[in-house]
């Protein structure tokens, strides 16, 4: 069956670091392009960061300098480290991947992992 | 940065109904523009790209229209499985997503 499943999500203290991690079956992460989603409760989804076939990584603004999405070829698993973690950073986070084509919109998606960042 | 932004908010309509959501850009985003649909707890299912591109396995009642700025995701007659949240998708200048509207049973 294709599919992502996320772990690693939780409650956390601002400042603190999480690793969230991402497991696909029935194809090969590394022959797509994927990417990190977010979702902050009643919010809209938001593009947190992505990884292109030739290991490329690009973050959005809210994110840059803290995250990092790394994959792991042989365990065709995804990975993003959060680290300094702010209150604004709460969401459901979700592993995505890019559609066939050229253009960034999603065909698959994880069911997520909730990241709760409070004190 | 494009904004996204959806109507109605939230949408109360019966099974057999034909409804309507609208999304319109902050600035044009030609065709590049996805539709999605949402229930709780669970993952965005993607329905519609290219504004009006029908995904593979949603059914035929979904479409999806427009260019530009103004984009609208119909279905032509409601089914218990549809009352969820719809999002629409910008992919034209990096990519953001409208705030959503909650279609619920009237």
């Amino acid at each position: 069956e294709v599919q992502l499943v996320e772990t690693g999500g939780g409650l956390i203290q601002p400042g603190g670091s999480l690793r969230l991690s991402c497991a696909a079956s029935g194809f090969s992460v590394s022959n797509n392009y994927m990417a990190w989603v977010r979702q902050a409760p009643g919010k809209g989804p938001e593009r947190v960061s992505v990884i292109y076939t030739d290991g490329d990584t690009y973050y959005a603004d809210s994110v840059k300098g803290r995250f990092t999405f790394s994959r792991d070829n042989s365990k065709n698993t995804l990975s993003l480290q959060m680290n300094s973690l702010r209150d604004e950073d709460t969401a459901t986070y979700y592993c995505a991947r890019r559609a066939l084509g050229s253009h960034w919109y999603f065909d698959l998606w994880g069911r997520g992992t909730l990241v709760t960042v409070s004190s | 940065d494009i904004q996204m932004t959806q109507s109605p908010s939230t949408l109360s309509a019966s099974v057999g109904d034909r409804v309507t959501i609208t999304c319109r850009a902050s600035e044009s985003v030609s065709t590049w523009l996805a539709w999605y649909q949402q229930k709780p707890g669970k993952a965005p299912n993607l329905l519609i790209y290219k504004a009006s591109s029908l995904q593979s396995g949603v059914p035929s009642r979904f479409s999806g229209s427009g260019s530009g700025t103004e984009f609208t995701l119909t279905i032509s007659s409601l089914q218990p499985d549809d009352f969820a949240t719809y999002y629409c998708q910008q992919y034209n200048s990096y990519s953001s997503f409208g705030q959503g509207t909650k279609l619920e049973i009237k």
